[in-house]
């Protein structure tokens, strides 16, 4: 079944400890993105990847980094969590998006981070 | 920054009847999309319209382009229980074309 799969999908932690969200495709698909999604705010772009080893930023990078060294795998990295990252991410991810060249995107089930 | 903000934020109608939410942006674009999302989870892609485009249809979906307007506008018809959800446009930033910008979502309830 073509998928985004996120992990884990619920998380509480507390403030400073270094964190990892992983994302995993199975579509092949070039362009992965990471969002968080606040009450009242929609969803915000924090990086994505056009492909492998090309990453940039969204609107909200701040205290975030990813990695793009496989296709399939876009991991959102948080070095020192703070409350203010307390949120629900999604992950998502399309064949191509961007030039001449726009797609749907996919998104996973989302996971709800909280930071004490 | 909010590229797209939706109209209205909230809406309720009766099952049956057509629901219109609009999306509008502030700066050029390559292509718009039109998301759901049912409470909490992951978002579903809908319709994507290029700036090319004026009009896209999609079953009971009907998204229109108006590009010298900068906005766009969902139409559901004939609105049933499970059209209950969020809903959320999406473009890109143009002189960034593959940074995508979401609005805020308009919140849709079908009243049986």
């Amino acid at each position: 079944e073509a998928q985004v799969t996120q992990n884990p999908r619920y998380l509480i932690t507390v403030t400073g400890k270094k964190l990892t969200v992983t994302c995993s495709q199975n579509m092949n698909h070039e362009y992965m993105s990471w969002y968080r999604q606040d009450p009242g705010l929609g969803l915000r772009q924090i990086y994505y990847s056009m492909n492998v080893e090309v990453t940039d930023k969204g609107d909200v990078p701040e205290g975030y980094k990813v990695s793009r060294k496989e296709k399939r795998n876009f991991p959102l990295i948080l070095e020192s969590p703070s409350p203010n990252q307390t949120s629900l991410y999604f992950c998502a991810s399309s064949l191509n998006f961007g030039g001449e060249t726009y797609n749907e995107q996919f998104f996973g089930p989302g996971t709800r981070l909280t930071v004490l | 920054s909010q590229q797209g903000e939706e109209d209205p934020q909230a809406l309720s109608i009766q099952e049956g009847e057509n629901a219109t939410m609009n999306c509008s942006y502030k700066t050029s674009i390559n292509n718009l999309q039109w998301y759901r999302q049912n409470s909490g989870r992951g978002l579903v892609h809908l319709i994507l319209i290029r700036s090319n485009e004026r009009e896209k249809h999609s079953g009971r979906l009907r998204v229109t382009l108006d590009t010298s307007k900068k906005s766009s506008s969902l139409l559901i018809t004939a609105s049933r229980a499970a059209d209950t959800a969020s809903y959320f446009c999406a473009t890109d930033a143009y002189s960034s074309a593959s940074k995508i910008i979401f609005g805020s979502g308009t919140r849709l309830s079908i009243r049986p």
